[in-house]
């Protein structure tokens, strides 16, 4: 099994700065099926990024991720105030895992 | 507009059984995998098990093969979980989730669009 491991676990921001948001697998990950999805207390999860840089419909541009083989990145670029949510990675290239979360709440 | 309702969550006891549904509006389910996805109160997401769009092929989380499984009845647009032998940990939210990619035989695991999800309690 594909073990995925995100740093930091929290994360405290302000409205408008960037977020870095980590995701590291305990083997290279496929093709780079690796996906970021938002989740919100109450809510469906929702799909951002796919193939590891590819944003989903409607997924706006402050939203980027970047990487390949074990090490991979989820970038906002200017946090919005919708945007302060938990964040996992997943890996669909071997079976399917997610990590265990960031959480990016309003310092 | 892609629409994914759950259904049939409760309270259930230990070693107890329960189906939970998914119905499905929005689109052609048979040209698409469909998943369930869980999370335990204050944990991560957690996915369950996957079915390819014509039903023929299956796929499970460790934790839950032999004791949980996926169908669907494509004529009623619909996704099931039947759940035997429950136990504590089974204890979570249960989302059904739609897979991205097209393909009638193909389970990839990428979810494009999730349900809001169906509770789903196992204590005496």
């Amino acid at each position: 099994e594909i073990v995925l491991t995100q740093s930091p676990g929290t994360l405290s921001l302000s409205p408008g700065e960037r977020a870095t948001l980590s995701c590291r697998a305990s083997q290279s990950v496929r093709s780079s099926y690796l996906a970021w999805y938002q989740h919100k207390p109450g809510q469906a999860p929702r799909l951002l990024i796919y193939g590891a840089a590819s944003r989903a419909t409607g997924i706006p541009d402050r939203f980027s991720g970047s990487g390949s083989g074990t090490d991979f990145t989820l970038t906002i670029s200017r946090l919005e105030p919708e945007d302060f949510a938990v964040y996992y990675c997943q890996q669909y290239g071997k079976s399917r895992t997610f990590g265990q979360g960031t959480k990016v709440e309003i310092k | 507009e892609v629409q994914l309702l759950e259904s049939g969550g409760g309270l259930v006891q230990p070693g107890g059984s329960l189906r939970i549904s998914c119905a499905a509006s929005g689109f052609n389910l048979d040209n698409y995998a469909m998943h369930w996805v869980r999370q335990a109160p204050g944990k991560g997401l957690e996915w369950v098990s996957g079915i390819s769009g014509r039903g023929t092929d299956t796929s499970y989380a460790d934790s839950v093969r032999g004791r949980l499984t996926i169908s669907r009845d494509n004529s009623k647009n619909t996704l099931y979980l039947q759940m035997h032998s429950l136990r504590a940990e089974d204890t979570a939210i249960y989302y059904c989730a739609k897979d991205r990619y097209l393909g009638s035989v193909v389970i990839m695991g990428l979810f494009d669009y999730w349900g809001q999800g169906t509770l789903v309690t196992v204590s005496s």
